[in-house]
């Protein structure tokens, strides 16, 4: 069975506190692992697709990393406006459409 | 421009009832989702559509079903709702190539 699980629950960090969010992973085989933004009240927004052990994928203060066992979604000099709850995903290879979800990590970031 | 739109945003509901909730995307996507989103803020997969196949979790209740009239729609039936069933349901859609999933803005159900 594919498992997520998102570390830690929840961050509170300073203006310009740099900080990393991780994601660990069991998967038969990865097909993707995806990184998505949730603002209270909305639907999750996609960020990242990381498809490989050793790839980065950078956006704006957002880097996203990828292992074989994890990956890590790593902030630079947060802002108020990054305070969300970062969700991680990981599609299976093997032709199933469900993905499976971690439970989030919520960050707030204060002036 | 609403990629991905659900209506209605909020619906409140006695136990018992039957409720439907309409997902529609304009993306061109093949493939859509049903989630359910506790107040842990948990998001599970409820079902996955693509084309004519039709992925369920096993542990969403019968009382639940995916209805896709066409590529760009999949309602979401409820029926003998429950107290349990209180959420917030998100539709979702996605290119099968690229599993990039994009959300609608939600339906928070409520039961009385």
């Amino acid at each position: 069975e594919d498992q997520v699980t998102q570390s830690p629950e929840a961050l509170r960090l300073q203006e310009g506190e740099s900080s990393s969010l991780n994601c660990s992973y069991t998967v038969s085989g990865l097909r993707g692992l995806f990184w998505y933004r949730q603002d209270p009240g909305k639907g999750p927004e996609f960020l990242f697709t990381l498809y490989s052990a050793g790839e980065e994928k950078e956006k704006e203060r957002l880097k996203a990393t990828l292992t074989k066992k994890e990956s890590f979604l790593h902030i630079t000099a947060p802002k108020p406006e990054d305070s969300a709850t970062y969700l991680c995903a990981v599609h299976a290879s093997g032709g199933s459409y469900i993905p499976t979800f971690g439970r989030g990590t919520s960050l707030i970031v204060h002036p | 421009d609403t990629a991905v739109s659900q209506t209605p945003k909020y619906l409140v509901t006695q136990m018992g009832n039957d409720k439907s909730i309409k997902c529609e995307q304009n993306l061109g996507h093949d493939t859509m989702y049903w989630y359910k989103q506790d107040s842990k803020k948990f998001l599970k997969i409820m079902f996955s559509y693509n084309n004519k196949e039709l992925i369920i979790n096993e542990t969403v209740p019968n009382r639940f079903s995916p209805k896709s009239p066409d590529k760009a729609h999949l309602n979401l039936h409820i029926n003998s709702l429950e107290l349990g069933d209180s959420a917030v349901y998100f539709c979702a859609s996605s290119l099968v190539t690229t599993d990039t999933q994009y959300f609608g803005p939600g339906t928070r159900l409520t039961v009385l």
